[in-house]
């Protein structure tokens, strides 16, 4: 199947900074890419959806300003959580849809705010 | 009324049992359906597309009725390598349709 890359896996931060989580789509096109927060024992929580070279479209109370997302080409998107906090702390998954295919899904980044 | 609803489970069945997982969902307008599995602390990976004329891979069966916005997944003879959180995910028609999941459920499996 398609390869999606995210990174870091893990990530360990102060609050008050900020932390950037890559995406990438390794060997296809990545059309749309979307970005999902999950909490323990929860499903996955849809935070914004990203077409490349066009804003994002964020889902009903997650701030833009806080989760910063950008997808500059095909094959990248980043979200940049800006000034952290601890109740940012959570599993954070990319997916990339070439298309009307399914989605792959990143490895996740588990962000915790100290 | 979610978007996507799953059975809440947990599901704990014995090796070689039969269980069943059913999902419904809102918009009549989705056009993909997927199920997929995830397993503990790991991100979901996709099991099996759904069919309207029903689909099955080995021990899986998907099936899917638009008239009643349902779709179910069928695992005969379960392993243990089965136990997972089972995701019932509902796409928009578009290339630019999201992705929107159920709150997934629990499956053990014990021998």
């Amino acid at each position: 199947g398609a390869v999606v890359s995210q990174h870091p896996s893990r990530v360990i931060c102060k609050s008050g900074t900020s932390v950037k989580i890559e995406c990438r789509s390794l060997d296809f096109q990545a059309t749309t890419m979307f970005w999902y927060r999950q909490f323990p024992k929860k499903s996955l929580m849809l935070m914004a959806t990203s077409n490349e070279g066009s804003k994002a479209t964020y889902e009903q109370g997650v701030e833009k300003d806080k989760f910063l997302i950008n997808h500059a080409s095909l094959t990248l998107s980043t979200l940049t959580v800006t000034s952290a906090h601890p109740e940012d702390s959570s599993f954070y998954i990319c997916s990339a849809r070439e298309g009307r295919t399914e989605a792959f899904f990143g490895q996740g980044t588990r962000l915790t705010v100290v | 009324r979610k978007e996507v609803e799953q059975d809440p489970g947990p599901f704990n069945v014995p090796e070689g049992a039969t269980v069943a997982f059913n999902c419904t969902y809102s918009n009549s307008a989705s056009q993909s359906f997927f199920w997929y599995r995830q397993d503990c602390r790991k991100e979901p990976k996709l099991l099996m597309s759904v069919y309207s004329s029903g689909n099955e891979d080995g021990r899986f069966t998907a099936q899917l009725n638009r008239a009643s916005q349902y779709i179910s997944l069928l695992i005969r003879d379960s392993k243990l390598s089965d136990s997972a959180t089972y995701l019932c995910v509902v796409a928009g028609g578009t290339s630019y349709g999201k992705l929107t999941f159920g709150q997934g459920t629990i499956l053990t499996v014990h021998p």
